[in-house]
């Protein structure tokens, strides 16, 4: 079964700073790895996929991630975020036939 | 652009209650899915629903149903509430009940259960 750790609950940030969420992942089968993000109130939003193919995935909003094999991370980065990036960041695994499990979530709050 | 559609957005029960949360996808979409979440424990899979007259249980399906009426539609029903399950229920769904499928979500439903 896969599973997923953010080890961070919550990141606090200044605006245009650069962030980096991170997330760790455990699979005994090839992998597929999500970021989703929440805002407030809302449902949660795909911000890039990893499938196969080049390991620096690009996403909406500036985000980008990194998958990387060896370490079983994909951490998900922003080179300065803007106060509308205060959101709660998922990072979600599946494969094989396993469904799509979360992470417990990442808290970016981003101050002025 | 509606998307996944969710009814109702809050709701207050009392313990022993029943109640059905009603989705609605308009993607065309074969496959749906039920989650819960809950403060520090992200989302966790309820029920789901691969194609039209399938479904199977997710990770913590007890004391819930669910029927999948049509393509666009799946129900999740509570059918004696308990506080346990007061929590933010969202939908989802997606082309294939395939892995490397990225799911859309709904907005929520917010239930109390007093």
């Amino acid at each position: 079964a896969q599973s997923v750790t953010q080890l961070d609950s919550q990141v606090p940030v200044f605006e245009e700073a650069p962030v980096e969420l991170r997330c760790n992942y455990s699979s005994s089968v090839s992998v597929y790895l999500f970021w989703y993000v929440q805002y407030p109130n809302q449902g949660l939003q795909l911000l890039l996929k990893y499938l196969s193919g080049s390991t620096l995935v690009k996403g909406i909003n500036g985000f980008e991630a990194e998958f990387n094999k060896s370490q079983t991370s994909f951490h998900l980065r922003k080179p300065s975020v803007h106060i509308s990036d205060t959101a709660e960041y998922f990072c979600a695994v599946s494969g094989g036939f396993q469904k799509l499990v979360f992470g417990t979530g990442t808290r970016l709050l981003v101050s002025p | 652009n509606a998307g996944v559609t969710q009814t109702p957005k809050f709701q207050v029960l009392k313990t022993g209650q029943s109640m059905t949360l009603q989705c609605a996808q308009d993607m065309n979409h074969n496959s749906m899915y039920w989650y819960r979440q809950d403060p520090g424990m992200g989302l966790r899979l309820i029920y789901y629903s691969a194609s039209e007259g399938t479904t199977d249980k997710g990770e913590v399906p007890n004391g819930y149903n669910v029927s999948r009426l049509n393509k666009r539609e799946f129900s999740l029903r509570l059918e004696s509430a308990a506080p346990s399950q007061t929590s933010v229920y969202f939908c989802a769904s997606s082309e294939e009940n395939y892995s490397n499928q990225p799911q859309h979500f709904g907005d929520g439903t917010r239930l109390s259960i007093l």
